[in-house]
């Protein structure tokens, strides 16, 4: 089956910093790709849509200056959280649709985020 | 999209088959359902979807009543490894996914 890789798999980062997460389709070209968030014991959270070369489609709520998304190339897709603060921390999932197998959605293992 | 309704846990024996149910009373004429799966601490898992018909994989199997109401996913022996939370969506497919609370499925020796 398809699969998505992210990177770094956790990361821990000093508030008012900002942290970088990428995620790749490996084998296939993803036109689209998402971006979720989970909190723990909650269900995963859509936040953006990301278009590659356009600008990403967020979420009600979800701040586009401080999640910014990038998504240059049909295997690539990064989300940069900046100024990041305690209350961001949390796992961050993406994942890439396959268009021609479906639509279906291929998920990355994720990234957990540690802001102190 | 439509939601779906689903038990937040069951549990099974290992070995045996695993049914999850999932309502999904509202689907529209074009909307798939999707079921995946998300062990602890990792991103989801695909496994099947459908549309009207039955399906099986090599993972499951994805029981649709005529009405597309409700639908069954079934795990035909469950092991320990199948142990994580399910989620059941309908999707017209080219949308994005919207995840609802889920079934904790527990297996236990």
């Amino acid at each position: 089956g398809a699969v998505v890789s992210q990177h770094p798999s956790w990361v821990i980062c000093k508030s008012g910093t900002s942290v970088k997460i990428e995620c790749r389709s490996l084998d296939f070209q993803a036109t689209t790709m998402f971006w979720y968030r989970q909190f723990p014991k909650q269900s995963l959270m859509l936040m953006a849509t990301s278009n590659e070369g356009s600008k990403a489609t967020y979420e009600q709520g979800v701040e586009k200056d401080k999640f910014l998304i990038n998504h240059a190339s049909l295997t690539l897709s990064t989300l940069t959280v900046t100024s990041a603060h305690p209350e961001d921390s949390s796992f961050y999932i993406c994942s890439a649709q396959d268009k021609s197998s479906y639509n279906e959605q291929f998920f990355g293992p994720g990234t957990r985020l540690t802001v102190l | 999209d439509a939601k779906t309704t689903q038990p937040p846990s069951m549990d099974c024996a290992e070995g045996r088959a695993a049914n999850l149910p999932c309502n999904h009373s509202t689907i529209s004429g074009n909307e798939y359902v999707y079921w995946y799966r998300q062990i602890h601490s990792q991103g989801p898992q695909y496994i099947i979807h459908g549309l009207k018909n039955n399906e099986t994989n090599e993972m499951a199997s994805l029981i649709i009543t005529e009405d597309r109401k409700s639908s069954t996913l079934i795990l035909p022996h469950a092991t320990l490894r199948d142990t994580a939370v399910y989620y059941c969506i309908v999707s017209p497919g080219y949308s994005t996914l919207t995840f609802g609370k889920g079934t904790m499925l527990l297996v236990s020796p």
